[in-house]
């Protein structure tokens, strides 16, 4: 059974910080993973889909990795400001049985102070 | 594109009441999953349907429960007698195929309260 955790479960730094989120799944047979950030009863904005063939993929400040035989994959985002704040999901994809769905783990809760 | 449109925002139903929560998908796509957030917790899966088709409900609660995807309209995930536990965040996602690099697309959810 697909699990996925990710540290820490909360982080708060000061502005202008760059940082690491780290995500780790226990079976390495994924289809690809996708990171998403949800603000406070909101929904889930996608950040980032890396497909299992690729390494990384990056947008503006935030660059993902993954490394599928070690079953982990990390968010960095760079220079961090206050609008980051919010809540970081990492999902890996998972194919069965000719059915496909996401498996997430519980969040980072970032805040980034002025 | 008006993206994933998830109704109503929020819903308070009382204890033994039916709730309905609808789900249209972006334009073009014709995968719809469902998933709950409960408090404290992560998103779970419940249930992925295509048009007329329930694909997996490996997630879903075997009582009261149920989705579907009908040709024409919403997608509708229905609780029937509800119980204070079902109080949670419940998401729609879409997207356009299986297997291809899309990712997923999600509303902004429901957030059901039963009292």
């Amino acid at each position: 059974k697909q699990e996925v955790t990710q540290i820490p479960a909360a982080l708060s730094v000061p502005e202008g910080e760059n940082l690491v989120l780290n995500c780790s799944f226990t079976d390495s047979a994924i289809y690809n993973l996708q990171w998403f950030r949800q603000d406070p009863g909101k929904g889930l904005t996608s950040l980032l889909l890396i497909q299992s063939s690729q390494r990384e993929q990056t947008s503006g400040r935030l660059n993902a990795s993954l490394d599928k035989s070690s079953g982990r994959s990390t968010l960095y985002i760079a220079a961090s400001q206050p609008g980051d704040s919010a809540t970081y999901l990492c999902a890996v994809i998972v194919t069965q049985g000719g059915s496909e769905k996401l498996v997430f783990g519980k969040g980072t809760k970032l805040t980034v102070n002025p | 594109n008006a993206g994933v449109m998830q109704n109503p925002r929020h819903l308070v139903r009382r204890r033994g009441q039916e709730a309905r929560l609808r789900c249209s998908p972006m334009k073009g796509h014709s995968h719809v999953y469902w998933y709950r957030q409960l408090p404290e917790e992560g998103l779970k899966f419940m249930v992925y349907l295509q048009k007329e088709n329930i694909i997996d409900e490996s997630g879903m609660p075997k009582e009261r429960f149920s989705a579907e995807f009908p040709k024409e309209g919403p997608s509708i995930l229905r609780i029937q007698q509800v119980v204070r536990g079902d109080s949670a965040a419940y998401f729609c996602a879409s997207s356009p195929l299986t297997g291809e690099p899309y990712g997923y697309t999600f509303g902004s959810g429901t957030r059901l309260t039963v009292v």
